[in-house]
Order: structure tokens, then C-alpha cells, then sequence
């Protein structure tokens, strides 16, 4: 399975942007791109996924790279419970998307 | 609205005795199944999958087993526990083309 790499931390202020990258060198024409995220003492959270084009929800943003090597999770204010570790994955199509190959991820802190 | 149940929220247990952990998904039919694991200071580890009644698939061998007696009970076992079967187990819920979605997880320890 390809594998994506992920800065261990990433420190934001309250309220301000915060771009988390992901670098997945290897992956295939048909991965897509999956994000994660964790709060202390709970189970992991949908944030949001998308194959080549951009996508937009609620929670975040998610910008992929033209030739789909990198991509970066976009919250665009981040608040005190954004605090989380964040998983960048991939996965084959939608049959896949149950077998999550989970990393170390990002651990994010909000300073307010 | 779907929801996912998972109890014990915490347990502590000493080795070698039985384990039986609980989820059920309320709210949609058929879901596929999971079971997950994290070790302490450790990333997520897929243990048993199932997408359907009576069919488990086993990811990694390991002390531990599961079962699907109901469409939406999935249920994780061991019949002695070890000390390295401590961890933080999840349970989590898919549908045709929806993400996964987790439970709040059951923090066991074995002493």
C-alpha cells in the first residue's frame, strides 16, 4: 500500500488558518485521499477525502496537488477543539475505505 | 441518523481471564464492520472486518477473535488475555460509499 508522510506537530493560534501536508510520492492512479482526525480519548473522526480535484466541507478544505504527490488539509480558523492528531490516508477504491492504514499522523495545537 | 454504541468505556482485567467487548450500530442495515486497535503511543491497527452475518475476517493473528451474530452487533473476544492485548479497541461502521465512522472506544487494561 503507498504510504503518505506527515509532520509529527504543527502549532497554530485561535482563529488563524492551519495547512497540514501530506506527501504520498507513491501513490496510485486510483488512491484516494482520505483525512482523519482524533480527539484525546476518542475515536477517530471523517474529516473529509477526495480522489484529484479539490474539495470543500464544513470542517475543511482539502487541496491536492496536480500530480496528486502531496496534498494539504486546509481548517481555515482553527478553534481550541481542532486539538487533535490528524491521519493523512490513502486507500484503493471504496471497497477499501474500511481497511484504513492508520500512521502517526499530525498532532495539532491550538493556542488561543 | 445512525449511531454507534461501545461498552465497556473503560475495563481493566487481569491476564488470563475472558474478554467480551460490544458494539451495535443503530439506524442502517447490512453496515460492513471493524475493529480496531491502538497500543499505547501507537497508530491504529485494523484487527476484524465483517460485511455481513457470521463472516469475519481476521487481519492480524492474535489472541483475540470476533463474531457477528446480528446484522449489527459485532462483538471482540479473548478467552485468556494477554498483557500485550492492552490498548484502546475501536469499533466502527461503514456503508456502501460513506467514510468510516467510529464509536468512542473501550481503554482496556490487563494487569
Amino acid at each position: 500500500d503507498a504510504k503518505t508522510t506527515q509532520p509529527n506537530s504543527m502549532e497554530s493560534n485561535e482563529e488563524e488558518p492551519v495547512h497540514l501536508p501530506c506527501n504520498h510520492s507513491t501513490i496510485s492512479g486510483t488512491d484516494y485521499i482520505h483525512w482523519y482526525r482524533q480527539l484525546p480519548s476518542q475515536g477517530p473522526e471523517y474529516v473529509i477525502h477526495g480522489l484529484t480535484s479539490n474539495v470543500n466541507n464544513r470542517m475543511a478544505s482539502l487541496a491536492i496537488a496536480e500530480d496528486r504527490k502531496s496534498s494539504t488539509l486546509i481548517l481555515h480558523r482553527a478553534t481550541l477543539r481542532d486539538a487533535a492528531v490528524y491521519y493523512c490516508i490513502l486507500s484503493p477504491p471504496t471497497d477499501s475505505w474500511g481497511k484504513l492504514q492508520f500512521g502517526a499522523g499530525t498532532q495539532v495545537v491550538v493556542t488561543p | 441518523s445512525q449511531t454507534i454504541h461501545q461498552w465497556p468505556a473503560t475495563l481493566v482485567q487481569p491476564v488470563g481471564s475472558p474478554l467480551s467487548l460490544e458494539c451495535t450500530v443503530e439506524g442502517t442495515s447490512n453496515p460492513n464492520l471493524y475493529w480496531y486497535r491502538q497500543a499505547a503511543g501507537r497508530g491504529l491497527q485494523l484487527l476484524f472486518y465483517s460485511v455481513g452475518i457470521g463472516q469475519i475476517s481476521s487481519e492480524v493473528p492474535q489472541n483475540l477473535s470476533a463474531s457477528r451474530p446480528q446484522d449489527r452487533q459485532f462483538i471482540l473476544s479473548s478467552k485468556k488475555l494477554l498483557l500485550s492485548d492492552s490498548g484502546f479497541y475501536l469499533c466502527a461502521w461503514r456503508w456502501r460509499h460513506s467514510p468510516l465512522h467510529f464509536g468512542n472506544g473501550t481503554r482496556l487494561t490487563v494487569t
